[in-house]
């Protein structure tokens, strides 16, 4: 089955910087890439997706790319506020299966 | 629309019980899923049905039934808890036959005893 690998685990940053997440999986027959923020005690919430057939999708201040040769994509913030503080988790499905979940990485943003 | 909505919000169990975790949907979507969440182990798909009258198994089924029997409902069945149970639970659902944009329940916390 799909294997899913998140890094960093935990990853600080100065408001105001750039925060980058990245994610490899196994199956080079993925198609869907999408990433779910997780705030303290909420529920997992879609930011942003990506399927196979395009390299890179904005949505205001953030990001994310795919590489699909060497089957990495990654989330990118730009511009980062406090609000962005959370866990952000990446997944991959290949065809019409069942997602594969990253373990996560909790994002602090430092005033 | 109310979306995902999960009964309980907490539960407490000793070693051996059984319940039910409810999940239920308003938005006529054909798929739907269990997840469990654990501490630094992402969300792991329990079960899964892409729709009424159809379930398969995800990555961790054991100790868990589920039934679909209706669009709206997908109940999670736990026979006799185990202490290695103890985890946030999350329902989610997807519009189409397969996990796209999937739509998350506010989770049931559940400890076991």
């Amino acid at each position: 089955g799909e294997n899913v690998e998140q890094h960093p685990s935990t990853l600080s940053v100065q408001e105001g910087d750039s925060a980058v997440i990245k994610c490899t999986y196994s199956d080079s027959a993925s198609n869907y890439f999408p990433w779910y923020k997780q705030e303290l005690g909420k529920r997992p919430q879609l930011i942003i997706d990506i399927r196979s057939n395009v390299g890179e999708k904005k949505d205001q201040r953030i990001a994310v790319t795919l590489n699909k040769t060497a089957k990495h994509f990654s989330l990118h913030i730009t511009e980062t506020q406090p609000e962005d503080s959370a866990v952000y988790f990446c997944a991959a499905r290949f065809g019409n299966e069942k997602l594969t979940f990253g373990t996560g990485t909790r994002l602090t943003i430092i005033p | 629309n109310a979306g995902v909505t999960q009964t309980p919000k907490f539960q407490v169990l000793k070693t051996g019980q059984s319940m039910t975790l409810q999940c239920a949907q308003d938005m006529n979507h054909e798929y739907m899923s269990w997840y469990r969440q654990d501490p630094g182990m992402g969300l792991r798909l329990i079960h899964y049905s892409v729709g009424a009258g159809i379930t398969d198994q995800g990555e961790v089924p054991n100790g868990y039934n589920v039934s679909r029997s209706t669009t709206e409902d997908f109940p999670l069945r736990l026979l006799s808890a185990a202490p290695s149970q103890t985890s946030v639970y999350f329902c989610a659902s997807s519009g189409t036959g397969s996990p796209d944009t999937q739509y998350f329940g506010p989770g049931t916390r559940l400890t076991v005893l």
